[in-house]
């Protein structure tokens, strides 16, 4: 079955630092990958999504996310964290059919001043 | 350009209760589904449809009921409301739905936070 782990519930870091959320998942076939982002009392917003081509996808506010296959991970990163990025990151997979996303349980990010 | 709009934005039910979860979108998109978010659990699918008048059930759809019967609406009901049902509704969107492609970008609304006492 489709799954998508987040190791970390909540992560912390100091404004200016850099940043990784790890995400790995468990599908069969050519996975669709995507990062969204959920500020406190909002929607998630799409960060960035990986179909196929380049491993390394660019989104945005300054995001990136890489798709290692031989490790089943797509992790997200910032080189330098703003205090604006405090939210909730979500890591999800395309489930292979009419765009249902099986997400991770989320990674809650703090960013100290 | 309003996207995915929800309502309400809040409520309060006791058990038992029924009501309905609004959405509507206004980017003519064929697909629409309903997610619920659970603390640690993430976004978990309820029910979804490729277009009016076909839905089908996602992983969680006991409990809920849905419909289809314009492109710009999908009202997700509760027939019988109960506490585990408390969470936050999420309604989102995508252009088309190809089968199998699980590539169309979803567009979300700002979410409904229900409480059943």
């Amino acid at each position: 079955a489709q799954s998508v782990t987040q190791p970390d519930i909540h992560i912390t870091v100091s404004e200016g630092a850099s940043l990784e959320l790890r995400c790995n998942y468990s599908y069969g076939a050519t996975p669709y990958l995507f990062w969204y982002v959920q500020s406190p009392g909002q929607g998630l917003q799409l960060l960035l999504k990986y179909f196929s081509g380049d491993t390394l996808v660019q989104g945005i506010k300054g995001f990136e996310a890489e798709f290692k296959r031989s490790q089943s991970s797509f992790n997200l990163r910032k080189p330098s964290v703003h205090w604006s990025d405090a939210a909730e990151y979500f890591c999800a997979v395309g489930a292979g059919g009419y765009n249902k996303l099986i997400f991770g349980a989320g990674t809650r990010l703090a960013v100290h001043p | 350009n309003a996207g995915v709009t929800q309502t309400p934005k809040f409520q309060v039910l006791k058990t038992g209760q029924s009501m309905t979860l609004q959405c509507a979108q206004d980017m003519n998109h064929e697909y629409m589904s309903w997610y619920r978010q659970d603390p640690g659990m993430g976004l978990r699918l309820i029910h979804y449809s490729v277009g009016a008048g076909i839905t089908d059930q996602g992983e969680v759809p006991n409990g809920y009921n849905v419909s289809r019967s314009t492109t710009e609406d999908f009202p997700l009901r509760l027939l019988s409301a109960a506490p585990s049902q408390t969470s936050v509704y999420f309604c989102a969107s995508s252009p088309t739905a190809p089968r199998y492609s699980g590539a169309n970008v979803l567009t979300f609304g700002a979410g409904s936070r229900l409480t059943v006492l």
